[in-house]
């Protein structure tokens, strides 16, 4: 079965510190890779997603993530983090059947950011 | 141009109380998907509709919840009676229909900002 970890229920980093958030997926074939961001009182806003090609995408907020077919791993990172980064961060697989994908998030990753 | 909206942003009620959310999907888009994360617990899939039909509703987690998308347009989750373990977040999403031209048969999935039921 599909299922996606992440690790680290809970992360602080100072405010300009480098960030990596890991996430490490189980699929049976090549997956479409998310990461979203739920921001405190704000719905999931997707952050950059893998379909095929190079394999570090970037994405919104100055976000990247690279996938690793190796290590089965879509680690987010962002080199200087801001206050307003604060946020829980959710890993996600989509599993193709058809024409459609039913996500799969991990558990989430809450950020704390110190001034 | 819209994003997916959902209405309440949230509802308390007592536990046998029936409830219904709403959810309506970016304009064009014929996928939209039910999740919900309950309390400490991950974002789990409810179903999916494209357009007016169930596709999967697998996630589904008993009869007392109902799902219809009526004329392919927006969609309405019913929860009758609801219990405590209903609390929770209950966010919708849609995404286009790829065309088979495309090379791919995925497109994003767009969340809306989600309803927080709790069921006392």
């Amino acid at each position: 079965a599909q299922s996606v970890t992440q690790p680290d229920i809970h992360i602080t980093v100072s405010e300009g510190a480098s960030l990596e958030l890991r996430c490490n997926y189980s699929y049976g074939a090549t997956p479409y890779l998310f990461w979203y961001v739920q921001s405190p009182g704000q719905g999931l806003q997707l952050l950059l997603k893998y379909f095929s090609g190079d394999t570090l995408v970037q994405g919104i907020k100055g976000f990247e993530a690279e996938f690793k077919r190796s290590q089965s791993s879509f680690n987010l990172r962002k080199p200087s983090v801001h206050w307003s980064d604060a946020a829980e961060y959710f890993c996600a697989v989509g599993r193709v059947k058809t024409s459609y994908d039913k996500v799969i998030f991990g558990p989430g990753t809450s950020l704390s950011v110190i001034p | 141009e819209a994003g997916v909206t959902q209405f309440p942003s949230h509802s308390v009620i007592e536990k046998g109380q029936t409830v219904t959310l709403r959810c309506d999907p970016i304009s064009g888009h014929d996928n939209l998907y039910w999740y919900r994360r309950v309390m400490g617990k991950e974002i789990k899939f409810l179903l999916h509709f494209v357009k007016e039909s169930k596709q999967d509703e697998s996630g589904m987690p008993n009869n007392r919840f109902l799902a219809e998308r009526t004329g392919g347009t927006y969609s309405t989750l019913k929860v009758q009676p609801a219990e405590l373990e209903d609390s929770g977040v209950y966010f919708c999403a849609s995404s286009q229909v790829v065309p088979p031209t495309s090379g791919r048969v995925v497109d994003t999935q767009y969340f809306g900002p989600g309803t927080r039921l709790t069921v006392l």
